[in-house]
């Protein structure tokens, strides 16, 4: 049972924007702007796609997008490419009282149909 | 650019042990915390346990699920991380990645809120 809360899959055509959410509680997602996502392509190491709700890394193109309204937040893939099937995992800071720090979602599996 | 290269992986028996090691690079390791994260397949992702920077104290910290019996460590002159893992069981079989941390830092703590970095992973496989 995974902390956060994704839904287990999520779809859209190439061209489409697709929005997968993340919900947690006033401890962890409501508590903090520390939600960052992950994609992770079959075989291969996550990535870091989003950190501090919205901010995007150098690289990680301005098609995701990231937002957050009280304990649920959101991961937005505009313009969709067939590249962009993976599975996203989202995560978010619970404070420092005791490990673990971190707590993630279960993940979702996005399909470009 | 960042690299983080985990090695160390294989297959072992249950009770025995393994060391993980994750070598990194393009970046001033010493100034980081580093974390160890695995993934069972077909699983999610499950923080192992991290090590924090040696300025504040190379502290570590672990899940309860391996707590006892793993040991995260650091050579900062080699820039080089590892997990060590004793009393394995075949629950432990999983890909290990090793991460960078991007930390909160205040007077007395340092805290990772998100891993900016990822290695590629190496499996390890616990079975008789």
């Amino acid at each position: 049972q995974s902390a956060l809360t994704q839904p287990p899959s999520a779809s859209g055509s190439p061209g489409q924007s697709v929005t997968i959410s993340c919900t947690g509680t006033s401890s962890d997602v409501g508590g903090y702007n520390y939600v960052s996502w992950y994609q992770q392509h079959p075989g291969k190491a996550p990535k870091l796609m989003i950190y501090e709700v919205s901010k995007r890394p150098s690289g990680v193109p301005d098609r995701f997008s990231g937002s957050k309204s009280g304990n649920t937040a959101s991961l937005t893939v505009s313009g969709l490419q067939a590249e962009d099937e993976a599975d996203y995992y989202c995560s978010s800071y619970a404070g420092s009282n005791n490990f673990p720090y971190v707590v993630f979602g279960g993940g979702t599996k996005l399909t470009v149909l | 650019e960042v690299q983080l290269v985990e090695s160390g992986g294989g297959l072992v028996q249950p009770g025995r042990s393994l060391r993980l090691s994750c070598t990194a690079s393009g970046f001033t390791f010493g100034d980081y915390a580093m974390s160890w994260f695995r993934q069972a397949p077909g699983k999610g992702l499950e923080w192992v346990g991290f090590i924090r920077s040696k300025a504040y104290g190379g502290t570590t910290e672990y899940a309860a699920s391996v707590k006892g019996r793993f040991t995260i460590s650091r050579d900062d002159s080699k820039s080089i991380a590892y997990l060590q893992m004793n009393s394995l069981k075949t629950e432990d079989t999983a890909v290990y990645y090793c991460t960078r941390d991007a930390s909160l830092r205040g007077a007395v703590a340092e805290t990772p809120y998100y891993f900016d970095y990822w290695g590629q992973g190496t499996l390890v496989t616990v079975s008789s």
